[in-house]
């Protein structure tokens, strides 16, 4: 399977700017994606990453580095609305067909963004 | 456009009654996903179907079944509940290259005591 790491608990101050990492080990990569996860409700896209780069998408960034197998999102200017659980997933492209659609998730980083 | 639905969205049963969770999706996709979500355990994948007819196990697969008789359904059963299938489920669907991964319906909240 895939090895997909990332902080368990993070807090920042409204206003403050604050990195997610993730690194991950897999076979054969094929994207990597961002989600996230207010308390009681269901995930929601944020980013994708397949490239060697940064992708700008307001107040969030992602980056991503293949050769290190490592990520991070972004947050600037945090809002108290912010407070969430950040989830790293990866898209793997080796094994069978049936396998190739499916995402590995990390274990999520809560966010908590204090006043 | 609904894209992915879950009924039930909250249930509770006591140890060995059955139950079904419905996911319909209307966006035409062939990969469907159930998943269970857990303090401190994140999604855990307990099968998954890459189109209609088809189903495979997941990483945690005991203690649940599933269907998909048509395309934009995907049905998990629990045949005699237990304690531990006390859980948060999440369904999900994809097309294979999508750059957004998945699309996740709104959870079923499933208590069992």
């Amino acid at each position: 399977g895939q090895n997909i790491d990332q902080p368990t608990e993070m807090t920042a101050t409204e206003g403050a700017i604050v990195q997610i990492n993730c690194t991950y080990q897999t076979s054969g990569f094929n994207g990597l994606f961002w989600y996230q996860q207010h308390a009681g409700e269901a995930p929601t896209f944020l980013s994708y990453n397949v490239l060697d780069g940064l992708e700008e998408k307001g107040r969030f960034s992602s980056f991503l580095s293949r050769s290190k197998g490592y990520s991070y999102l972004l947050l600037k200017e945090l809002q108290m609305k912010d407070s969430a659980s950040y989830l790293c997933a990866v898209r793997d492209r080796s094994g069978r067909g049936s396998t190739l659609g499916r995402l590995y998730f990390g274990r999520g980083t809560q966010l908590t963004v204090w006043p | 456009n609904a894209g992915v639905t879950q009924t039930p969205k909250f249930r509770v049963l006591k140890t060995g009654q059955s139950m079904t969770l419905l996911c319909a999706q209307d966006m035409n996709h062939e990969y469907m996903y159930w998943y269970r979500q857990d303090p401190g355990m994140g999604l855990r994948l307990i099968h998954y179907s890459v189109g209609e007819g088809t189903t495979a196990k997941g990483e945690v697969p005991d203690g649940y079944n599933v269907s998909r008789l048509k395309k934009q359904n995907f049905l998990l059963g629990l045949e005699s509940a237990a304690p531990s299938q006390t859980s948060v489920y999440f369904c999900a669907s994809s097309l294979t290259g999508d750059t957004y991964g998945y699309t996740f319906g709104s959870g079923t909240r499933l208590t069992v005591v």
